[in-house]
């Protein structure tokens, strides 16, 4: 079992749906959680971060955990042509370690 | 400030070579980290500093891979000899401690292609 799975996509949005993405993670004793976007040939960029359970918003963005489920979420309201990138979950494992997942592509349709 | 900067942007060579890429982290950051990105593999943490101390070089992939940090500024990642299948980017990245959970900022990267 990788320690952070997401689903690679790619998901496809019509403009001005919400485009959900979604997190598992295996550690138990995780505590932060981050959202990063990647535009193709760019680098990650920080979007959210999350670290207690329930929903964080910011703007169009809302990150939602649930610790006992393993499960963190990413929800993009109103969404935009320009919010087609990848979304790469990572996991802090301890003393700034991050742990990536694959990442996944998401592109909306105008 | 003007953020994590990498070099090259660009690096193409021959199996066998040595190649060297450079990292400055962004002013007055602690912690320093690199990445390898792959489609197959995705990103990988190789081997992260905190005040130019090697931390953990778990993620380095074999003895061919060693990384430096001789000052606060200033970071490099050495392939020697390279392989084919070294083509990856290559991401540096820093973040300042401030209790947990920090964000890490990433540079452009190095797009390292082995032929």
């Amino acid at each position: 079992q990788k320690e952070v799975e997401q689903n690679s996509g790619p998901l496809s949005v019509p403009e001005g749906a919400i485009a959900s993405l979604n997190c598992t993670y295996s550690d138990r004793g995780s505590q932060s959680f981050f959202w990063y976007r990647q535009y193709s040939g760019k680098s990650p960029e920080l979007i959210m971060s999350i670290y207690s359970n329930g929903d964080k918003e910011d703007g169009r963005f809302t990150a939602q955990l649930n610790k006992a489920s393993q499960y963190v979420s990413l929800l993009i309201r109103d969404s935009q042509p320009s919010d087609s990138a990848t979304y790469l979950c990572a996991v802090e494992k301890g003393a700034q370690k991050l742990v990536f997942g694959q990442g996944t592509r998401l592109t909306i349709n105008p | 400030d003007a953020g994590v900067i990498q070099s090259p942007r660009h690096e193409v060579t021959e199996m066998g070579q040595e190649v060297t890429l450079r990292c400055k982290p962004i002013s007055g950051h602690d912690y320093l980290f690199w990445y390898r990105q792959t489609m197959m593999r995705g990103l990988e943490l190789l081997i992260y500093f905190n005040n130019n101390v090697p931390i953990d070089d778990s993620g380095m992939p074999e003895d061919r891979f060693s990384a430096k940090m001789p000052n606060a500024s200033f970071s490099t990642l050495k392939i020697q000899p390279s392989e084919p299948r070294d083509s990856a980017v290559y991401f540096c990245a820093s973040s300042l401690f401030r209790g947990g959970g920090e964000t890490q900022y990433f540079g452009p990267g190095t797009r390292l292609l082995v032929l």
